[in-house]
């Protein structure tokens, strides 16, 4: 299942600067898109989501921004913390349905 | 703040026996769902209850599983006969509204491993 995309299984950061998180989708039928963080051995902890309605969400130091023509959103943490160091997933779905479709993650270092 | 809540955090079974893994959702909560992620795989929806009956599940959710509300509280996900690859991370979630239009907050999760 390929719906949702991540193809960076890793990144990595200098503590202060932006950490940029993509994702990308194949199913249009997808008009929900949230972001979740996970740490080792807890279950993955919800951070922001976008309506296909919006362009751009933000809350505090977390922007998603979302393409819809291009099928293809992004998270952006600025200033990136140490404390951000995890493993984030896209995740989607539509208004119609329960399930979320999630993408394979991309764990994130942020250097101190 | 309120948290979705599971146990056991570990499971240990031997092939073929019966699991029952409990989970205690929001309290105000109404939609209920149980994922999996196997070792290295994505994090993969099995099913979501809503009013007491399922409301939509995936092609992994077979007959060999199947959901309960038994009181007000719990929500339990039952594996009947448990095979080698039903081991792995099995996490419940709620949320206050309907798919799209509310976000899911998961539990810890619980760690199964079918021997």
């Amino acid at each position: 299942d390929q719906q949702v995309k991540q193809n960076s299984p890793s990144l990595s950061v200098q503590e202060g600067r932006i950490s940029i998180l993509n994702c990308d989708y194949t199913n249009s039928m997808f008009d929900y898109f949230l972001w979740y963080k996970k740490y080792p051995a807890e279950g993955p902890t919800f951070l922001i989501s976008i309506s296909s309605i919006k362009d751009k969400n933000e809350d505090g130091r977390f922007t998603v921004f979302l393409n819809k023509s291009a099928k293809h959103l992004s998270l952006h943490i600025v200033p990136s913390q140490p404390g951000d160091s995890a493993v984030y997933f896209c995740a989607a779905t539509n208004t119609g349905r329960r399930a979320l479709t999630f993408g394979s993650g991309t764990r994130l270092q942020v250097q101190p | 703040e309120p948290e979705v809540t599971q146990t056991p955090s570990h499971q240990v079974t031997q092939m073929g026996q019966e699991v029952i893994l409990r989970c205690v959702p929001i309290s105000n909560h109404l939609y209920f769902y149980w994922y999996r992620q196997i070792l290295g795989q994505k994090v993969e929806f099995l099913v979501s209850f809503y009013n007491n009956e399922i409301s939509e599940k995936s092609e992994i959710f077979d007959d060999q599983f199947s959901v309960e509300r038994p009181d007000g509280s719990n929500f339990t996900l039952k594996i009947r006969s448990t095979k080698l690859e039903d081991s792995a991370m099995y996490f419940c979630a709620s949320s206050e509204k309907a798919g799209g239009l509310g976000e899911q907050f998961f539990g810890p999760g619980t760690r199964l491993t079918v021997l």
